[in-house]
This record gives structure tokens, C-alpha cells and sequence, in this order.
């Protein structure tokens, strides 16, 4: 089985502008998490996407959306960008979400640099 | 609310020494409990869980116990090698599903 993608790897943009961030999960895993790692604040929690519905959200304003789609694909979505949002970002899939014994795969990350 | 502490790091061993990464942890009812590692550049690879009391994970050489009266996680080899340094970390999922964490420990071994 492929594992977790995440495109783009790498992106630079300036503040202000936005960007989209995506994952292609495992096939046939329904859940998504996204999380943001940078070296001050480590690993954060952003949200839970499950059939297309948010399910959990962390404490992130609200520049920070995602979405998942009928295929489990995944985006989230940063606007308005500031220098504190370069990090990080990890997408994780797994195959129910609903389960605390659930096992979360990660993707290789997408680097974020806000100039 | 939840929470996992990790012992700091840096930890520098020579090659084949024994490691211990403690891992502590704060939760309501009965999570699961996860280590991950993650390699320079890279994401985060899940290294083993356990998901009740006295529960054993291991992989590649690597083990930790689920101990609920002492609410630890302690990861542990045998016999370190130099292509085990990176960044260890100690992981809950709780009642709310979200995966707590703790603050990772840089594992640097050298030969």
C-alpha cells in the first residue's frame, strides 16, 4: 500500500498571501489529522476531517480550514499569512479515527517558509 | 486535561549502549499510548503502541510497557546504533481521539 502524500514538499510565500496544502491518505483510511510542528510550540494539533466532516478542531484561528473530499483526499487551507505560520505541516491518516486504539500514519510533511 | 511529558535531550550515547527515553503521562480513562520517530527531513514514522495496562509494544529492537500504576511509557534498546539517532516521541489518544504529545527527545549516538 502507497503510504501518506503530501504535495507540495516544500513552499515559500510572503505574508499576507494564502495557501493550500494536500494529502492523499491511505487507501482506504477515512480519517485525516493535520498538524503543525515547528521547534518552539513542537506538535500541534490543527483538526480531524472523517466522510467529508469535521470531527475535532485544535486551538488555531480561524486562517486555518480544511476539507476532505468524497475520496478521502485532503486540503487545508492558510490565509492571510503570517511569519509565525512557517512550519511543518503533517497530514496523518487512519482507518476509522474513531478509536482510541486507532493508529495515525504519518506523511512526509509539507515545509512552509512566510517571508 | 491530557498531557505527556518526555525527558529532555539531547541524549548522547556511544554506539551499543542501553537506552531509556522516559515518557510520562497525564489522562482520564484508559488511552492509548505511542512512540514515534522522526528521522532529519522526514515526517513521523510511528515506532510501536499499546493500547491497555501492561501491554508490550516493540519494534526494531525497541520496547516500552504500558504501566498504568506508575501512568509511564518508557522506551528502551539494548543496544543502540548510530543510525538510531533522531527524535523520539511519546504520544496519548485519549477520549477525544487527538493524538497528545509530548516535546520529543533528540537521540544522538555517536560511534
Amino acid at each position: 500500500k502507497a503510504g501518506v502524500t503530501q504535495t507540495p514538499r516544500y513552499l515559500i510565500k510572503t505574508r499576507g498571501q494564502q495557501v493550500t496544502l494536500s494529502c492523499s491518505p491511505i487507501s482506504g483510511h477515512r480519517s485525516v489529522s493535520w498538524y503543525q510542528q515547528t521547534p518552539g510550540q513542537g506538535l500541534q494539533f490543527l483538526f480531524e476531517y472523517f466522510s467529508e466532516t469535521q470531527r475535532n478542531k485544535g486551538n488555531f484561528p480561524g486562517r486555518f480550514s480544511g476539507r476532505q473530499f468524497s475520496n478521502s483526499r485532503s486540503e487545508m487551507n492558510v490565509s492571510t499569512l503570517e511569519l509565525g505560520d512557517s512550519a511543518l505541516y503533517l497530514c496523518a491518516s487512519s482507518s476509522l479515527g474513531g478509536a482510541v486504539t486507532d493508529t495515525q500514519y504519518f506523511g512526509p510533511g509539507t515545509r512552509l517558509t512566510v517571508l | 486535561g491530557d498531557s505527556v511529558t518526555q525527558m529532555e535531550g539531547p541524549v548522547t550515547l556511544s554506539e551499543e549502549a542501553f537506552l531509556t527515553i522516559n515518557c510520562t503521562y497525564t489522562a482520564t480513562g484508559y488511552p492509548s499510548l505511542f512512540w514515534y520517530v522522526q528521522y532529519p527531513g522526514e515526517g513521523l514514522q510511528l515506532l510501536l503502541k499499546a493500547t491497555k495496562a501492561d501491554d508490550k509494544g516493540s519494534n526494531k529492537g525497541f520496547e516500552a510497557t504500558y504501566r498504568k500504576e506508575t501512568t509511564s511509557f518508557h522506551l528502551e534498546k539494548g543496544s543502540v546504533q548510530v543510525s538510531d539517532s533522531a527524535v523520539y516521541f511519546c504520544a496519548l489518544r485519549g477520549s477525544n481521539y487527538q493524538l497528545i504529545w509530548g516535546a520529543g527527545t533528540k537521540l544522538i549516538i555517536k560511534p
